[in-house]
């Protein structure tokens, strides 16, 4: 069974960009897919991205580009960068495993981070 | 932001029934995509509970049980116990959304 374990920094500036990791215990973060959401009071859960076990990567477009997922060279983390945030991108963020489907679904999941955007 | 509504809380006694409705619309749920159910307890990660409309993962209680009808979904739980007390989340896909997956607004199940 596949453990997920995230951390990152939880207090950013507006304008800075938001690092979270996820190490991957029981898997490999190469050999299977991954997914990353956030949650918050005023938007529910919301689909960032997700990258599969050829690197392959898809992105919520109303994050306009702003996310970048991938994993390390060791296989056993992926990352998450969200370059120029903005209060609204303050939320508990997670990552999970994905399963294909019709849709995808998503789980375990890793135990959240939260990040608060403020000045 | 939500496209899938859900009733903000249902309760019930413990040992009652249940009902969670998950609505969509001709292109989520209509258009033929399973729906997903994720069980979350405060201050931690949602849990899936319920894969491609009806099935459960390995160590759910067979009293959740879910269904799925034209653009609806349902979430059941039969025999309702304390421990079930927490928030509950459907997902699907939509076809118009620039997100693609989308997620029910949440329901609160409350054990009297």
């Amino acid at each position: 069974q596949v453990h997920l374990h995230q951390w990152g920094a939880g207090l950013l500036k507006p304008s800075e960009t938001l690092s979270l990791t996820c190490d991957v215990y029981g898997g490999s973060a190469s050999g299977d897919y991954w997914i990353w959401i956030r949650q918050s009071p005023g938007k529910g859960l919301e689909w960032i991205g997700e990258i599969n076990h050829s690197g392959g990567t898809y992105y919520n477009p109303s994050l306009k580009s702003r996310a970048t997922i991938s994993i390390d060279g060791s296989e056993r983390q992926l990352s998450l960068r969200l370059k120029s945030v903005t209060a609204a991108d303050t939320a508990v963020y997670y990552c999970a495993n994905l399963t294909v489907g019709s849709p995808n679904w998503f789980g375990p999941w890793g135990q959240g981070t939260l990040v608060t955007v403020s000045s | 932001q939500s496209v899938l509504t859900q009733p903000p809380s249902v309760s019930g006694a413990p040992g009652q029934r249940v009902t969670i409705p998950c609505t969509g619309s001709s292109s989520n749920i209509g258009a033929g995509y399973a729906v997903h159910w994720y069980q979350q307890f405060p201050g931690t990660a949602p849990k899936l509970l319920i894969y491609d409309n009806d099935h459960r993962p390995s160590g759910v209680p067979d009293r959740f049980s879910a269904s799925k009808s034209g653009t609806s979904a349902s979430l059941a739980i039969t025999g309702l116990q304390a421990e079930d007390e927490a928030d509950y989340f459907c997902q699907s896909y939509d076809t118009r959304r620039s997100g693609y997956y989308v997620f029910g607004t949440g329901t609160k199940v409350t054990v009297l």
